[in-house]
């Protein structure tokens, strides 16, 4: 059963518009929530995290959002640019905070176009 | 420097073969993870390890052991390499919240 779902496998958008990738989670004992970006041939870094209580956290062009109700989050990239091109995965902690393991989304490519 | 670096980077094995993937960092973390990366699967926990004294069992650990010989060194053994543990292997520490940082992987066929 997966606990955290990233429904587009790929996502493409022009240089400077914004990009949104999106990311669902089924168990309500998640409270922390990461984002990371892949490049190939590389390991995965992190972006941007954010905590089951605030709704928004903000990092430059980078912005995650969080709608617990829905148990739903997005990251948004404005202005979007061509070195942002990588797999992005959602991933979730949780069990009371001390849980220290990361359960992974399957991961969205986004293509920012010139 | 790398803070977490990982040997060997490619590997191609046979069938039956005896396979150590290690991981090293200097981070200063307590905290270990070894996960795979599967197309179209994103990353699986296969162990982690929070002190020298402490390992776990992650969601696909069957066909794998792990030895913490350090605070800074955690390996990954495949005692037996199968063809469908061919992946991309990667170590990560942590430490504090649970941010986790990644090595830049191991790229493993077994053939």
């Amino acid at each position: 059963d997966q606990q955290v779902k990233q429904n587009s496998p790929s996502l493409s958008v022009q240089e400077g518009r914004i990009s949104i990738l999106n990311c669902d989670y089924t168990n309500s004992m998640f409270d922390y929530f990461l984002w990371y970006k892949k490049y190939p041939a590389e390991g995965p870094t992190f972006l941007i995290s954010i905590s089951s209580i605030k709704d928004k956290n903000e990092d430059g062009r980078f912005t995650v959002f969080l709608n617990k109700s829905a148990k739903h989050l997005s990251l948004h990239i404005v202005p979007s640019q061509p070195g942002d091109s990588a797999v992005y995965f959602c991933a979730a902690s949780g069990s009371g905070g001390s849980n220290y393991k990361l359960t992974f989304g399957k991961g969205t490519l986004l293509t920012v176009n010139p | 420097d790398a803070d977490v670096t990982q040997t060997p980077r490619n590997r191609i094995t046979k069938t039956g073969k005896r396979i150590m993937l290690e991981c090293s960092q200097t981070k200063g973390h307590d905290r270990m993870y070894w996960y795979r990366q599967d197309p179209g699967l994103g990353l699986r926990l296969i162990y982690y390890s929070f002190d020298v004294k402490d390992i776990n069992k992650g969601e696909i650990s069957d066909g794998y052991s792990v030895s913490r010989q350090a605070q800074a060194k955690f390996s990954l053994s495949l005692e037996s390499a199968i063809p469908n543990q061919t992946a991309l292997y990667f170590c990560a520490t942590g430490q504090g919240k649970d941010t986790q940082y990644f090595g830049p992987g191991t790229r493993l066929t077994v053939l």
